[in-house]
């Protein structure tokens, strides 16, 4: 188990372009969640997902960006017609369903995404 | 409307002082308050987390305290080391609104050798 893993770690895009992320989640983990980074801030909640089921999507989730998470393994998240707002860190993590006493999430080190 | 307020944005300390963050929050549901230490580059490192039902928890040099009454918390980080030197966050979640994780702005902590 290597953890959470996020690839791509940097991308570099022409605003007007469409660009996906992937994360694979530790893999006994059945909950996903990305959030959003900008820099000097604290990450934003985007959206969740359990097992397959996205339960949750913030407003700050414009209909540009949508998320998926087939099979309940690894998501994506894609944004289309990227604009340079959309620069930021994108944060996966991943946690088991807490109906037990205590859980924590584990992160991903992040897509920093850079728009142009 | 920002949930979780965090204090100071950032923080000198000698090394073998005390770092003191501070964080107060507004939602009275949140159920879970987990601080969170973050390296340029590196996604957050979950460091410590406490429930509201206890006002204190101690792990190795990190220590938080929490006042429900007052919804307040805090991170102490005993005998700061120069690879304390992070950003550290608060945070708070609640089960009910799926444990989806509302931080605070963050405080940079700068341990001097």
């Amino acid at each position: 188990d290597t953890g959470v893993s996020q690839n791509p770690r940097h991308k570099i895009t022409k605003r007007g372009q469409n660009v996906t992320f992937r994360c694979d989640p530790i893999s006994e983990h059945n909950r996903l969640y990305w959030y959003r980074q900008t820099l000097g801030q604290g990450p934003e909640f985007l959206t969740y997902f359990q097992n397959e089921a996205q339960l949750e999507k913030s407003r700050l989730l414009s209909d540009r960006f949508s998320a998926e998470r087939p099979k309940g393994s690894f998501s994506t998240l894609e944004i289309q017609r990227t604009e340079q707002g959309d620069s930021a860190m994108y944060l996966c993590a991943s946690s088991l369903d807490p109906t037990g006493a205590g859980y924590g999430y584990t992160f991903g080190s992040g897509t920093r995404l850079t728009v142009v | 409307q920002q949930q979780v307020k965090q204090s100071p944005q950032s923080l000198i300390v000698q090394k073998g002082g005390i770092s003191i963050i501070n964080c107060a929050y507004e939602n009275t549901a949140f159920d879970y308050f987990p601080w969170y230490q973050q390296f340029p580059g590196k996604g957050p490192a979950l460091l410590i987390a406490i429930r509201p039902d206890v006002s204190e928890k101690k792990e190795g040099r990190f220590t938080i305290s929490f006042n429900k009454s007052a919804k307040q918390f805090s991170l102490h980080i005993m005998d700061s080391q120069p690879g304390d030197s992070a950003t550290y966050f608060c945070a708070a979640s609640s089960k009910a609104a799926g444990n989806k994780l509302t931080f605070g702005g963050g405080t940079r902590v700068l341990v001097k050798p």
